[in-house]
């Protein structure tokens, strides 16, 4: 059975650092990795999606590199910034239908 | 930049009572979902939905629920018999065509049952 870990469950940065938050999971098998934000009380926005055979996807200051044989990912913010804060989760889709399946987030908190 | 937008979204129900949440995905998409998430807990799946008719659901979607797509556009989640448990903030997501696995959620309705 998959599952989904995520490491650190929060993390309190002074704005400018760098953020580094981890995903791990179990089961190689998947068709892809994605990475969301979770702001208080409101729906999940999509960041970052690599498939399975790729390696890393950038978008602006986000990079989220896939180690899959290792069941790892890595999501990179350079130079944080207070809109920053939130909850980032990441979650694989392991089957054709979409489903997806995840961790139970970093709750991220960047100080001015 | 289309949207997928859900009401009501916040919901008080006494146990035992039928309710419906309500989902309006994005007009040119064809698979949809219903996830949850419990109170400091990790986001769950529910169910899909593609081509009128379920394509997978989770162990928690038992006989109490229900999905419906009545018109082409709404997309429905029925709770016959509310419980204590069904307390969660309750997620509709859709997304374009096979292959395509890039999600649009909406941002929810969070459901209080007392």
């Amino acid at each position: 059975k998959q599952e989904v870990t995520q490491i650190p469950a929060a993390l309190s940065v002074p704005e400018g650092e760098n953020l580094v938050l981890n995903c791990s999971f179990t089961d190689s098998a998947i068709y892809n990795l994605q990475w969301f934000r979770q702001d208080p009380g409101k729906g999940l926005t999509s960041l970052l999606l690599i498939q399975s055979s790729q390696r890393e996807q950038t978008s602006g200051r986000l990079n989220a590199s896939l180690d899959k044989s290792s069941g790892r990912s890595t999501l990179y913010i350079a130079a944080s910034q207070p809109g920053d804060s939130a909850t980032y989760l990441c979650a694989v889709v392991t089957d054709s239908w979409g489903k997806l399946q995840f961790g139970a987030g970093t709750q991220v908190v960047v100080t001015p | 930049e289309p949207e997928v937008t859900q009401t009501p979204s916040h919901q008080v129900t006494q146990m035992g009572q039928e309710v419906i949440l309500r989902c309006v995905p994005i007009s040119n998409h064809l698979y949809f979902y219903w996830y949850r998430q419990i109170l400091g807990q990790k986001v769950e799946f529910l169910v899909s939905f593609y081509n009128n008719e379920i394509s997978e659901k989770s162990e928690i979607f038992d006989d109490q629920f229900s999905v419906e797509r009545p018109d082409g556009s709404n997309f429905t989640l029925k709770i016959r018999s509310t419980k204590l448990e069904d307390s969660a903030m309750y997620f509709c997501a859709s997304r374009e065509r096979q292959g395509d696995y890039g999600y649009t959620f909406g941002s929810g309705t969070r459901l209080t049952v007392v």
